[in-house]
């Protein structure tokens, strides 16, 4: 089954204390995503990666770090957290077909709370 | 740079139609539109490119205006299982960044 995976779910953390959130896709793509989405302002990207060793930034990369050392995997690091870190975390991958994006495949998410 | 998507909620009765705005001031390359139950991943409706073509899915369709660098999806006889926050998500081409902008969502319920 084509899926994208988190893990962990849920977590409550407190802050400053270093954390990943795992993302894996078993469709071969080649973009992946995280977002972080809060009440009333969207789904906004935090960092992207074009294919392996390849990333940049989003649009609110402050506080998080990402790597992609193989094409399935792009975990998201939190160095340490702080509380305006709580959110909703969502990782997604696709194609893309002469440069446009097809369908963004999102993962459960991640429920994120740092006291 | 975020579209801005109108209405930002709509209550309709089963059966009634809906319409759903997406705007960008940018210039748009695609436009894709996403479903998203409470507590769940978004789920992928349809990617429009520009060309003006309209698109539909059972009775979800969506129009892309690239001069006006809008788009609309449109929900036709609503059914209850198309509650859910509708979010657009832009593409541009002004820069070399590959990312899609969303929009804030909008918010639809749709009662018996």
């Amino acid at each position: 089954e084509a899926q994208v995976t988190q893990n962990p779910r849920y977590l409550i953390t407190v802050t400053g204390k270093k954390l990943t959130v795992t993302c894996s896709q078993n469709m071969n793509h080649e973009y992946m995503s995280w977002y972080r989405q809060d009440p009333g302002l969207g789904l906004r990207q935090i960092y992207y990666s074009m294919n392996v060793e390849v990333t940049d930034k989003g649009d609110v990369p402050e506080g998080y770090k990402v790597s992609r050392k193989e094409k399935r995997n792009f975990p998201l690091i939190l160095e340490s957290p702080s509380p305006n870190q709580t959110s909703l975390y969502f990782c997604a991958s696709s194609t893309l077909l002469a440069g446009v994006f097809n369908e963004q495949f999102f993962g459960p998410g991640t429920r994120l709370t740092v006291l | 740079q975020q579209p801005v998507q109108s209405p930002q909620a709509v209550i309709l009765r089963e059966g009634e139609d809906a319409v759903i705005n997406c705007s960008s001031s940018k210039a748009l390359y695609s436009v894709h539109w996403y479903r998203q139950k409470h507590g769940e991943a978004p789920v992928f409706l349809m990617i429009l490119l520009k060309g003006g073509e309209q698109k539909g899915h059972d009775k979800i369709s969506a129009s892309f205006n690239e001069k006006k660098q809008q788009s609309s999806l449109y929900l036709t006889a609503s059914q209850l299982s198309y509650s859910g926050t509708y979010f657009c998500g832009t593409e541009g081409r002004m820069d070399s960044n590959y990312q899609l902008i969303w929009g804030a969502g909008t918010k639809l319920i749709i009662k018996p």
